[in-house]
């Protein structure tokens, strides 16, 4: 079955140190997005990536990284300058269409909840 | 700024109920809007699309529409059953990548 896989399911940092999250899809999906999920908020836009090789930053993008290697794989990286990290992370991916974005569902991976040692 | 705030937060209801899920955005230029449905400790699994040259979509016993005059949204769910009890997301975007989520409405639907 075509899907997004996040990994891990539960990850923890300790003070001073980058970790990555793992999103891997099988859906040929060219765009994919990193979202934040903080409670009683709404998800947050961390990067997004429209074709290998290429991403822009979000509205949260300070304290982040990307990379864009292969069209399947989008890892984000929360380094040590993100001080409060602690937040339930999404993975999405999507069909772009060459025009105005946006006109093609979401789909979502089932996240990965980071915490602080 | 693009603000989306839905109406209920929070919502109980007894099985068998129709109800409506509210989405408002603080600029109407909405061009794509999209409904969501969350799970505790999941992630998000699409329930509606209306893309920009729509009004409405429907799905079973769900049903979505948009005023884009106004930017305000409705979810429509009939016949509610326990099932259904999750968080509803709604979130639009005005022509780029870029969708801007609403905080949610919890549901719950008791047996």
């Amino acid at each position: 079955d075509g899907g997004i896989t996040q990994s891990p399911k539960y990850l923890f940092r300790k003070e001073g140190q980058n970790v990555t999250l793992s999103c891997e899809q099988n859906l040929n999906h060219d765009a994919m997005y990193w979202y934040r999920q903080d409670p009683g908020q709404g998800l947050r836009l961390i990067y997004y990536s429209q074709i290998v090789n290429d991403f822009q930053k979000g509205d949260i993008a300070e304290g982040y990284s990307v990379s864009r290697e292969k069209k399947e794989s989008f890892p984000l990286t929360v380094t040590s300058a993100q001080k409060n990290p602690t937040a339930f992370y999404l993975c999405a991916s999507s069909i772009t269409t060459g025009g105005y974005g946006g006109n093609q569902p979401q789909h979502f991976g089932d996240g990965t909840r980071l915490s602080i040692l | 700024k693009q603000e989306v705030t839905q109406i209920p937060a929070a919502l109980s209801v007894p099985e068998g109920e129709n109800l409506v899920l509210n989405c408002s955005f603080t600029d109407s230029a909405i061009y794509n809007l999209q409904w969501f449905r969350q799970d505790p400790g999941k992630g998000l699994t699409s329930l509606l699309l209306i893309q920009s040259s729509q009004r409405e979509q429907t799905s079973g016993r769900l049903n979505a529409s948009l005023d884009k005059s106004s930017g305000r949204s409705t979810l429509y769910i009939a016949a509610s059953q326990p099932g259904d009890s999750a968080t509803y997301l709604c979130a639009g975007t005005s022509g780029t990548y870029k969708y801007i989520f609403g905080t949610g409405t919890r549901l719950k639907v008791l047996a």
